[in-house]
């Protein structure tokens, strides 16, 4: 079985702060890892994935993550919030045995001006 | 430019009726998916298909029913049978063969139904 933990329901960062939106998983297998944000009344859109090699990935709008087998990780990084980054963010994980995702609960992340 | 169209955006539900939300993706892709979101609870997986003809419950699939007949389209019938049918539903879609595995879904803009 898998599935994926986000800890926090709600993240508040200053405008110009980095950020991060924490998540943790478990799999048997390799994890193919995703991250997807949504914004009010609209549908998910994907941010950034790890599949294999290097454990920083880089995404879209300056969005990062950083995959970390030992603990089992994926948090969601950026050097710099913007209020516009207000959204909520869901992170996902697959394996190779299966091609339907898992996601977590979402975090609703919040910048401050 | 591909994607998922849903429609529509808003739909409204008397008591005793059935109500069909649509789905259509022009993206090639071979799964299909319906979800339903929740304030607080994440995505909740409601039916899935990965081949025109074939589909499979998910984890809420109660009171819902939907059909694959064609590669592109995936319409979700929300029955009189669900009795707490107010929510936003969103539907997706995703490569599976290869390295689909690999690959994001994509996702539609949602439906968001209530009850009148």
């Amino acid at each position: 079985a898998q599935s994926v933990a986000q800890p926090e329901d709600q993240v508040n960062v200053a405008e110009g702060n980095p950020l991060t939106v924490k998540c943790t998983y478990s799999v048997s297998g390799n994890p193919y890892l995703f991250w997807y944000v949504q914004y009010p009344n609209r549908g998910l859109q994907f941010l950034l994935k790890y599949i294999t090699g290097d454990n920083l990935v880089k995404g879209s709008y300056g969005f990062e993550a950083e995959f970390n087998k030992s603990q089992t990780s994926f948090h969601l990084k950026k050097p710099s919030a913007l209020v516009s980054d207000s959204a909520l963010y869901f992170c996902a994980v697959k394996t190779g045995g299966s091609y339907i995702p898992t996601f977590g609960r979402g975090t609703s992340l919040i910048v401050h001006p | 430019d591909g994607g998922i169209t849903q429609s529509p955006k808003y739909l409204f539900r008397k008591e005793g009726q059935n109500v069909t939300l649509s789905c259509e993706q022009n993206l090639n892709h071979d799964a299909m998916y319906w979800y339903r979101q929740d304030p607080g609870q994440g995505l909740r997986l409601i039916y899935y298909s990965q081949i025109v003809n074939d589909f499979q419950k998910g984890d809420i699939a109660e009171g819902y029913s939907v059909s694959r007949e064609k590669k592109e389209s995936f319409p979700l019938t929300v029955t009189s049978a669900q009795k707490n049918p107010t929510a936003f539903y969103l539907c997706a879609s995703s490569l599976t063969s290869g390295t689909g595995a690999y690959q994001p879904q994509h996702f539609g803009d949602g439906t968001r139904l209530s009850i009148l």
